[in-house]
């Protein structure tokens, strides 16, 4: 029972804007949505995270629908060290569930 | 800080043979979490513990999976007897509370069974 739906894979082009999107149409009120992307060979790393309202840190931006049915993560300016698998999480309680992930290319 | 520790990064063993990972989490960190990752189902949540008490163990696939957390600094994930079913990529992370805090993962231990 899948929680998140994002695509397979994305690409971009090197110092382009990348709007990475999420489906989680079972969101409960209660649900936090996360983003973690895991570079090669190495374990996940958190990039951002938030419940209703759209949040920026230093490495990305998360754009929350009203509904809360869907996001995106957003990187503002995409670089060689981008190149990562994404995924969008539903938090519930203490349990994170990791979708399928989206590869992202980044083409210089 | 080191970050979360796993020993060892790489494991292969035959059928039949016990398999015993281990993770250090970060100092100061209440919640301690393992991870198994495949092609076929992705970044599955196995166990975690708050406290070194184990929460929720309704991911270990089977009797055959244990885990655990005798002190703040150290845990184990055992496999007694290994199948090649269990090949993947164990991780292990922690984080300072539960609920949306940030979770810190460790490199991984890559299984091979044999």
């Amino acid at each position: 029972d899948a929680k998140t739906t994002q695509p397979n894979s994305m690409e971009s082009n090197e110092e382009e804007p990348v709007h990475l999107p999420c489906n989680h149409s079972t969101i409960s009120g209660t649900d936090y949505i996360h983003w973690y992307r895991q570079l090669p060979s190495q374990g996940p790393e958190y990039v951002i995270h938030g419940l209703t309202s759209n949040v920026n840190n230093r490495m990305a931006s998360l754009a929350i629908a009203e509904d809360r049915k869907s996001s995106t993560l957003i990187l503002h300016r995409a670089t060689l060290r981008d190149a990562a698998v994404y995924y969008c999480i539903l938090n519930t309680g203490n349990q994170f569930y990791f979708g399928t992930g989206t590869s992202l290319t980044v083409i210089p | 800080d080191a970050g979360v520790i796993q020993s060892p990064r790489h494991e292969v063993t035959e059928m039949g043979q016990e398999v015993t990972l281990r993770c250090k989490p970060i100092s100061g960190h209440d919640y301690l979490f393992w991870y198994r990752q495949t092609m076929m189902r992705g970044l599955e949540l196995l166990i975690y513990f708050n406290n070194n008490v184990p929460i929720d163990d309704s991911g270990m696939p089977e009797d055959r999976f244990s885990a655990k957390m005798p002190n703040a600094s150290f845990s184990t994930l055992k496999i007694q007897p290994s199948e090649p079913r269990d090949s993947a990529v164990y991780f292990c992370a922690s984080s300072l509370w539960g609920g949306a805090t940030e979770q810190f993962f460790g490199p991984g231990t890559r299984l091979t069974v044999l």
